[in-house]
């Protein structure tokens, strides 16, 4: 079946540190890619999406690319605000828009130190 | 976006209890909603998918009678687990799809139960 691998957390970084969360799946035929972010006594938000290969999802200075090649859809940002800070869900798809539900990894805990 | 309102946040009952959870979307028509369940350090999983007026469709492994989900309204799914053990202990979340040209998800703020 299909499933999700990110790096367990806590990631403890400084302000303005670059950030990498690494995501890989495991899924038949081609997801659709999700970043999902869940700040603290809020609900999840879809924070960028990628629907096919080489696509690269952006937002809020966020950035991941749908590697199919490495089954990878790492989460990237060049400078990072203590306002980053929450935990961030890797989640894929096989219906494209999560009709069917999403596969979600284990989330990993981000904190970002003044 | 849409918003969509779980309540309560957080619960604790006795054992062999019942609880229900409710999942509000309040600003649009959800014909399709999920139950998703988080224990400590591990994924969501997904439980169930009901949509409006249908019975709930359940993830192998989930017990339909245990956690029975209703879906009488495009605006309110709920979720109640009957007689609670502490094993049920654990974090619930609900998302909704609907009328949003997006297809996109979106995600109540959860509720954390604990079965004393």
């Amino acid at each position: 079946g299909d499933s999700v691998t990110q790096m367990e957390g806590p990631v403890t970084l400084s302000e303005e540190a670059f950030l990498t969360i690494n995501c890989t799946y495991t899924a038949t035929g081609y997801p659709s890619l999700f970043w999902y972010v869940q700040y603290p006594g809020e609900g999840l938000q879809l924070l960028l999406k990628a629907t096919k290969a080489d696509d690269k999802g952006s937002n809020k200075g966020f950035e991941a690319t749908y590697r199919k090649e490495t089954t990878s859809f790492h989460l990237e940002k060049g400078s990072v605000q203590v306002s980053d800070s929450a935990v961030y869900f890797c989640a894929l798809s096989d219906s494209g828009g999560g009709a069917d539900g999403l596969t979600f990894g284990k989330g990993t805990h981000l904190i970002i130190q003044p | 976006g849409a918003v969509v309102s779980q309540h309560p946040s957080r619960v604790i009952c006795k054992s062999g209890t019942s609880v229900k959870i409710e999942c509000r979307s309040l600003d649009f028509q959800a014909t399709t909603m999920f139950w998703y369940r988080q224990f400590p350090k591990q994924s969501l999983m997904l439980m169930a998918t009901s949509n409006e007026g249908s019975k709930a469709t359940y993830e192998q492994g989930v017990e339909k009678d245990k956690f029975l989900i209703n879906h009488a309204s495009l605006t309110l799914s709920t979720l109640t687990v009957t007689s609670a053990h502490p094993e049920d202990s654990s974090f619930y979340i609900c998302s909704a799809t609907g009328t949003r040209a997006t297809g996109e998800l979106f995600f109540g703020e959860g509720s954390r139960l604990t079965v004393l």
